[in-house]
């Protein structure tokens, strides 16, 4: 059972596009992230979301609690955008079996943007 | 500078030979967790720690031990290593665990033949 789920698995835009990722889950959490991963690098932290929407620099971040949905946009898209972008989950207690304060992520969306 | 540092980068070990995989903080932070990463299973949680001296299992902690005795260090044990524990490892902290981001080590990338 997938308990978060993100789309598009795979996308690829010209640069200077508006970018869409969703992500949508099917339980009670605490808090969504959205990690950033370049290829063959690290992870990073881009928002931590708990309710309505967070923006840094190009990047936005929404969630909509009682529709359990979130999207990350990019604005003006650029070739460094290219990378893996993951939403993660902190599950409320009743839902993670013991797991309480760790991530549940969904499988990622390969970003790819063409100059 | 500030962060988590995880070494090492690259690892090769023999099946049935055992390791340790090291994981520091410098941020105080009191939570830290141990994920792996598999092409197409996205990452899952193997250990996890609220704070020294306290550890618990997370998705995966099958053939995995860990032990928190400082705040600062959570090492990860592979004790008989299995070619089904080839993945990338990677450690994280967060100083509250839900109420902020998280922070992630640069990854140990293990083979086990």
């Amino acid at each position: 059972k997938n308990e978060v789920e993100q789309s598009p698995q795979n996308l690829t835009a010209q640069e200077g596009e508006f970018i869409t990722i969703n992500c949508s889950y099917s339980v009670g959490i605490s808090a969504l992230h959205w990690l950033q991963q370049h290829p063959g690098g690290g992870i990073v932290s881009l928002f931590m979301l708990s309710s309505g929407k967070k923006k840094h620099g190009r990047l936005i971040a929404t969630i909509n609690i009682q529709e359990k949905h979130s999207s990350l946009h990019i604005t003006a898209s650029h070739p460094r955008d290219s990378a893996v972008y993951i939403c993660a989950v902190t599950l409320l207690p009743s839902y993670s079996g013991g797991g309480a304060d760790g991530l549940t992520f969904g499988k990622g969306t390969h970003l790819i943007i063409q100059p | 500078n500030a962060g988590v540092t995880q070494t090492p980068k690259f690892q090769v070990l023999k099946t049935g030979q055992s390791m340790t995989l090291q994981c520091a903080q410098d941020m105080n932070h009191e939570y830290m967790s141990w994920y792996r990463q598999d092409p197409g299973m996205g990452l899952r949680l193997i250990h996890y720690s609220v704070g020294a001296g306290i550890t618990d299992q997370g998705e995966v902690p099958n053939g995995y031990n860990v032990s928190r005795s400082t705040t600062e260090d959570f090492p990860l044990r592979l004790l008989s290593a299995a070619p089904s524990q080839t993945s990338v490892y990677f450690c994280a902290s967060s100083s509250t665990g839900t109420r902020n981001g998280y922070t992630f080590g640069s990854g140990t990338r293990l083979t086990v033949v």
